[in-house]
């Protein structure tokens, strides 16, 4: 079946500009991730929804970055003003509960100019 | 807090030979493990997991993972290594209770078999 989904693959933007990256999660799954994979900071987490509701935005690095969730399905991740520190691989893993395997999109690359 | 180490940023073995990633854990609690491998340009894919049972854990690919309580390590093995099997090894861990479900992951080993 069809796998986590992610777009655009990559996304060049000028610092200040805002962008948003969107996550298509597996058809049914209820739990749904975002992580950051970057040279300096390996991989990390931002976010996790269960439904439409993120129990948990610890790891969210600044008020710039935002997330949403509709439907119980798709998820975009907004980040305003961006800055080149912003610059990383943004991946996107969904689960079909909570406490269960995550499955991973290919990610979008994300260069702040 | 939950970590995970993986003390090699690089592993080299020839093809046919086994191979071993190295995987160290700390939690508070049980310990939920994974193993995911990233080819390059590409997401991550898992391969395996320990929650609870057997100490051996049989994945993809080919490729099994013994946990160790004693030693807290979740090293990942291949007893044939392929040049296939070139890519990114992370090893994972739960990041505990409560509200999140979140994953931790180690610093990653890059893998690199010789033909």
């Amino acid at each position: 079946g069809a796998g986590v989904s992610q777009s655009p693959s990559n996304k060049v933007t000028e610092k200040g500009k805002d962008v948003e990256l969107r996550c298509d999660p597996i058809s049914g799954h209820t739990a749904l991730y975002w992580y950051r994979q970057s040279l300096g900071q390996g991989l990390e987490f931002l976010i996790y929804f269960q439904g439409n509701s993120a129990p948990d935005k610890s790891g969210l690095p600044s008020d710039r970055f935002s997330a949403e969730r509709t439907g119980g399905s798709v998820s975009t991740l907004t980040i305003q003003r961006t800055q080149q520190e912003d610059s990383a691989v943004y991946l996107c893993a969904s689960s079909l509960v909570s406490l269960d395997t995550q499955y991973f999109g290919p990610g979008t690359r994300l260069t702040v100019l | 807090a939950q970590s995970v180490a993986q003390p090699e940023d690089q592993v080299n073995v020839a093809e046919g030979n086994p191979l071993t990633v190295k995987c160290t854990y700390s939690v508070s609690g049980n310990p939920y493990l994974f193993w995911y491998v990233q080819y390059p340009n590409r997401g991550l894919q898992f391969l395996l997991k320990y929650i609870t049972g057997d100490n051996l854990v049989k994945g993809s690919y080919g490729f099994e993972a013994e946990f160790n309580k004693s030693q807290t390590s979740f090293h990942l093995k291949k007893p044939s290594a392929l040049v296939s099997d070139s890519a990114l090894y992370f090893c994972a861990v739960w990041g505990g209770g409560g509200a999140t479900n979140k994953l931790i992951f180690g610093t990653g080993t890059l893998l690199a078999v010789q033909p």
